[in-house]
């Protein structure tokens, strides 16, 4: 069975705080994508990354691909209350399905105002 | 609306029951997901259609679990005997292609059994 660790698993911070999210497993990825979830909703992506090393930002998110394609970061600088909810990294394993993704627990996120 | 339509959103049956879950997929998709997110956990796969058929399946945990895309884009996901374990929100997304491009997710069907 194929693992996608994520951590922490809970996160509670303060607005204008920084903060790092991180998603490891012992497989390669050919693809890893994160996404955001909240309450009663389907997730929503934020972002594929697929080369090793890969760096992507989305307004005050920064995201990392490992070099070796294993892990990945999620950064984010002086959170919001908006910034509030669930995220999950998900990968396509190399020589996987390219279509079927193991998701990770998530890294429940709070953003006290 | 332009997004992925999932009903019932919320459903509540006896152990025992049959249940279907139905999965209405964004315009010109033609590939399609069922996930299920069981409380504190990320989504688990469990069936991928791509047009009309199942092309795999691998994920449905038994044979009480079933789904169905007869004309390739209305899909239902059908529950057998339905026990207390199955409780869980089933997702449906969509995607272009089978790539596992950007999969639009829709709000889940949250099923509880008694």
């Amino acid at each position: 069975t194929q693992l996608l660790e994520q951590s922490p698993q809970f996160l509670s911070i303060q607005e204008g705080e920084n903060l790092t999210v991180y998603c490891n497993s012992s497989s390669v990825f050919s693809s890893l994508q994160w996404y955001r979830q909240e309450p009663g909703e389907g997730p929503v992506l934020l972002v594929t990354v697929v080369t090793g090393g890969e760096v992507k930002k989305l307004k005050r998110l920064t995201f990392q691909f490992g070099d070796a394609r294993k892990d990945s970061s999620l950064h984010i600088t002086a959170a919001q209350p908006g910034d509030t909810g669930l995220y999950l990294c998900a990968g396509a394993y190399d020589g996987g399905s390219n279509y079927k993704l193991t998701f990770g627990k998530g890294t429940l996120l709070t953003v006290n105002p | 609306g332009a997004g992925v339509s999932q009903t019932p959103s919320n459903k509540v049956t006896e152990k025992g029951k049959y249940v279907e879950l139905r999965c209405d997929p964004i315009s010109g998709h033609t590939a399609l997901y069922w996930y299920r997110q069981s409380l504190g956990q990320g989504p688990e796969f469990l069936i991928y259609f791509q047009g009309t058929g199942a092309a795999d399946d691998s994920g449905l945990p038994n044979d009480r679990f079933f789904a169905v895309r007869p004309e390739g884009s209305v899909s239902t996901l059908k529950i057998q005997r339905t026990e207390r374990g199955d409780s869980a929100v089933y997702l449906c997304a969509s995607s272009k292609e089978s790539s596992a491009g950007e999969l639009f997710f829709g709000e889940g069907s949250r099923l509880t059994v008694l």
